[in-house]
């Protein structure tokens, strides 16, 4: 079964500066896609960004990009230029053919004034 | 643009009581999906369908059951509720190619005395 590891808990970042956040995931599988899903204290699931693993090219939002690399199976997110309304819970997540979507349990983020 | 729609926002039932929690959407996506999250647990898969009348079981899927009788509409019911199914659960939908990730719900918060 596959599975995703988010191995910082909570992290924290000052205002305007930049933070990164872990992901690694184990899969014997050769095309899959992941993800970068933010959770507000809303509770809403907000898709951050989203890369196919068959691109080479790591995916960009405006502040948000991702590092890829397929054959770690790593996938970081990178959040610059903090902004107070990026504190929320950070998931990450794998999905391959069946479609099923694998989570990891979750980074809280805190941004500090 | 309603996008996914989750019924009720709240729900606290009683041990034993059954209950369906309503998902629809309006994007005519083919793959719709439940999944709950517990604190410190990331969001587990409960059933999912990849269209009208095919629905699997997912990683948690005891105590509950789901049908997909049309495109829009993904009920999940609660048979026999006990409260280790207390949590919040989500609907999710995709279309088969996954161009614009998964959409959620705003979830729901259910309660298990």
């Amino acid at each position: 079964a596959q599975t995703v590891t988010q191995s910082q808990p909570e992290m924290s970042v000052q205002e305007a500066e930049t933070v990164t956040l872990s992901c690694t995931y184990d899969t014997s599988e050769s095309d899959y896609y992941l993800f970068w899903y933010k959770q507000p204290p809303s509770r809403q699931m907000i898709l951050v960004i989203r890369q196919e693993a068959y691109k080479q090219q790591n995916a960009t939002e405006n502040r948000f990009s991702v590092n890829f690399q397929k054959a770690a199976k790593s996938f970081s997110l990178k959040i610059s230029d903090s902004q107070l309304g990026d504190a929320a819970m950070y998931f990450c997540a794998y999905g391959a053919g069946s479609y099923q979507l694998t989570f990891g349990k979750g980074t809280k983020l805190s941004v500090i004034p | 643009n309603a996008g996914v729609t989750q019924t009720p926002k709240f729900q606290v039932l009683k041990t034993g009581q059954s209950m369906t929690l309503q998902c629809a959407q309006d994007m005519n996506h083919e793959y719709m999906s439940w999944y709950r999250q517990d604190p410190g647990m990331g969001l587990r898969l409960i059933h999912y369908s990849v269209g009208a009348g095919i629905t699997d079981q997912g990683e948690v899927p005891n105590g509950y059951n789901v049908s997909r009788s049309t495109t829009e509409d993904f009920p999940l019911r609660l048979l026999s509720a006990a409260p280790s199914q207390t949590s919040v659960y989500f609907c999710a939908s995709s279309s088969l190619d996954r161009a614009y990730g998964y959409t959620f719900g705003s979830g729901t918060r259910l309660t298990v005395v």
